[in-house]
């Protein structure tokens, strides 16, 4: 199984902040990932696939970017209904796999 | 705009089955096209698990970690798919959701909002 390993595994921040959250693979997995949100309580939302595109009805201070076996999604500038967690997603090869999650706190 | 809904009990015994099911609105299954369905659990605290998906073509894909105990079944004429956990124990108590993925990019969008199956006598 493709292991995803997600730093940090929280921060706090502050509304304004650039965020950027890394994902590592334990394989090259090219371009497969994708990125969700995930407020308490609430089910995933898609935010970004296949590393780097934006799902539709996305702000677009939300980004992904990387290649290979480094990932990272930025929020340029955090809002306060971006205080979630924020998990990656390997879609090279099944078993799909998620990473921990980063938490990002007030 | 397409939802999905999971049912089914909120507690089961240990060593039972876990039996859920998930109804798709706004939207037909077997017109799915480029989509796929599929299950994903969390237990508390913890990460996303994927446990397993179907086409409308009816093949099925499974995690190994589970897929002794698992069975993902499609009933295109109730708009539904389903989700069977045999002998279950407390370790599969979880959030289950149920999500429809993108053939070429394997992306939820979108998801259930998530029912709670606890494991206990």
């Amino acid at each position: 199984d493709i292991q995803m390993t997600q730093s940090p595994s929280s921060l706090s921040a502050s509304v304004g902040d650039r965020v950027t959250i890394t994902c590592r693979a334990s394989q090259s997995i090219i371009n497969y990932v994708n990125w969700y949100q995930q407020r308490p309580g609430k089910a995933p939302k898609l935010l970004i696939y296949s590393a780097s595109s934006l799902q539709s009805g996305v702000p677009s201070r939300f980004s992904g970017s990387g290649s290979g076996t480094d990932f990272t999604l930025t929020i340029s500038t955090l809002q306060p209904e971006d205080f979630a967690t924020y998990s990656c997603q390997q879609s090279y090869s099944t078993p799909l796999t998620f990473g921990g999650g980063t938490k990002v706190e007030i | 705009q397409v939802q999905l809904q999971e049912s089914g009990p909120g507690l089961v015994k240990p060593s039972q089955t876990l039996s859920l099911t998930c109804t798709v609105s706004g939207g037909s299954i077997s017109r799915s096209g480029t989509y796929y369905w599929s299950w994903i659990r969390q237990p508390a605290g913890k990460g996303l698990e994927w446990i397993g998906r179907i086409y409308t073509s009816g093949n099925i894909d499974y995690n190994p970690s589970l897929k002794s105990r698992v069975t993902i079944s499609l009933d295109m004429s109730k708009n539904q798919f389903s989700l069977k956990v045999s002998s279950v124990t407390a370790a599969d108590t979880a959030v289950y959701y149920c999500a429809r993925a993108h053939f070429t990019s394997d992306r939820f969008d979108p998801w259930g909002q998530g029912t709670l199956v606890t494991v206990s006598s």
